[in-house]
């Protein structure tokens, strides 16, 4: 089992740009979510989904977008890329809302 | 006051040492509480949860002090390899709504 994965591993946008973020688990976990990393200020959830076709914001949603179209693909949007977007972007997969969390390797996204 | 808060550390610290750290929070709700140990620019990962009973995995024990809204982690006998950022996670969920809250992590380094 891959667990879950992440695409792509490295991006540098420019101010305006779109992209999508691709997540993949194979774990058949029903909660998907979204979070970024930046120095300081520990993991901050974007969205998250509680299963196929559902989908909610977090803490800071402004900005990006999510779509879980099917349940093992949780895409993360960003429409307009601003420079306070550039972080680390994590996403994870859990069975049950409480509990364990696997992560993937992360993207790190710089926009200039 | 933050929702979860961590002191940031570095704790610098010989090889078989005891160290502890402490995580405080402020949603007296919250229900569930986990410790995720992250290495430098890898994605995080669980290392144990935490019960109100306290639980022992090896040379880590945690521990949840409700009344004083707090969990702490506390390693014996300190390895080069536990060198590491340990996150404090405090969840909360109710039906489809669920608030996952990451500490900014405390940063432990094992000196020979």
């Amino acid at each position: 089992n891959a667990g879950v994965t992440q695409t792509p591993k490295f991006r540098v946008l420019k101010t305006g740009q779109s992209m999508t973020l691709l997540c993949a688990q194979d774990m058949n976990h029903e909660y998907m979510y979204w979070y970024r990393q930046d120095p300081g200020m520990g993991l901050r959830l974007i969205h998250y989904s509680v299963g196929e076709g559902t989908t909610a914001k977090g803490e800071v949603p402004d900005g990006y977008n999510v779509s879980r179209l099917k349940k093992q693909n949780f895409l993360l949007g960003l429409e307009s890329a601003a420079p306070s977007q550039t972080s680390v972007y994590f996403c994870a997969s859990s069975l049950q809302d409480t509990g364990e969390q696997f992560f993937g390797p992360g993207t790190r996204l710089t926009v200039l | 006051r933050k929702e979860v808060e961590q002191d940031p550390g570095p704790f610098n610290v010989p090889e078989g040492a005891t160290v502890a750290f402490n995580c405080t929070y402020s949603n007296s709700a919250s229900q569930s509480f986990f410790w995720y140990r992250q290495d430098c620019r890898k994605e995080p990962k669980l290392l144990m949860s935490v019960y109100s009973s306290g639980n022992e995995d090896g040379r880590f024990t945690a521990q949840l002090n409700r009344a004083s809204q707090y969990i702490s982690l506390l390693i014996r006998d300190s390895k080069l390899s536990d060198s590491a950022t340990y996150l404090c996670v405090v969840n909360f969920h109710s039906g489809g709504y669920q608030k996952v809250t990451f500490g900014i992590g405390t940063k432990l380094q094992v000196i020979p």
